[in-house]
């Protein structure tokens, strides 16, 4: 595709339930990134993908949170039993490595604002 | 830990003005710089990347420059119009190799008048 897409834009769920979201990144990028903005915190930097390798997890909030990656593609974002504090816009980025063999330029999906009540 | 600061937060000219805004950093370890636009209720849009090698980058009527030694990087807009309004923001990436996801400063929330 010509750019990062996000599903769903939005997503309104009552606190306790478990939401999905979903990133599928520009085609032929190997890094893939999530992020959360929230008023009180701006953005910050939730989990990283290279590939198919095993994700750097450190960044995630709690333990409800979780993500995977099928087939160094599309990746989603899990988060279990929401709080009302999970509520915020999550972005997904991707990127491609350098002709060096860097991190490249980051290019950022619309987001998937998510309200919990 | 990194963190990065935007002045000003916020900052309203008349348009045809050239203006900067202003990015620092507390490591100066890092791989690269990116600055981002963002319109109200959209994602991020990418300006520019400068890697730590470089001293600056050019894209139209924006010039990002970027002083790694010192932690601080400019992006200057020339002959401003009302269509740059919108949320710039600054982002470094750590040397973590890849692992690192980028550190975002809250911002220069921009307006220009017509």
């Amino acid at each position: 595709g010509a750019g990062v897409s996000q599903s769903p834009s939005n997503k309104v769920t009552e606190k306790g339930k478990d939401v999905e979201l979903r990133c599928d990144p520009i085609s032929g990028h190997t890094a893939l990134y999530w992020y959360r903005q929230s008023l009180g915190q701006g953005l910050e930097f939730l989990i990283y993908f290279q590939g198919n390798s095993a994700p750097d997890k450190s960044g995630l909030p709690s333990d409800r949170f979780s993500a995977e990656r099928t087939g160094g593609s599309v990746s989603t974002l899990t988060i279990q039993r929401t709080q009302q504090e999970d509520s915020a816009v999550y972005l997904c980025a991707s990127s491609s490595p350098t002709t060096s063999g860097g991190a490249g330029e980051q290019f950022f999906g619309p987001g998937t604002r998510l309200t919990v009540l | 830990k990194q963190e990065v600061t935007q002045i000003p937060a916020a900052l309203s000219v008349p348009e045809g003005e050239n203006l900067v805004l202003n990015c620092s950093f507390t490591d100066s370890a890092i791989y690269n710089l990116q600055w981002f636009r963002q319109d109200p209720g959209k994602g991020l849009t990418s300006l520019l990347l400068i890697q730590s090698s470089q001293r600056e980058q050019t894209s139209g009527r924006l010039n990002a420059s970027l002083d790694k030694s010192s932690g601080r990087s400019t992006l200057y807009i020339a002959a401003s119009q009302p269509g740059d309004s919108a949320t710039y923001l600054c982002a470094v990436k750590g040397r973590g190799g890849g692992a690192d996801g980028l550190t975002f400063g809250k911002g220069t929330h921009l307006i220009i008048q017509p």
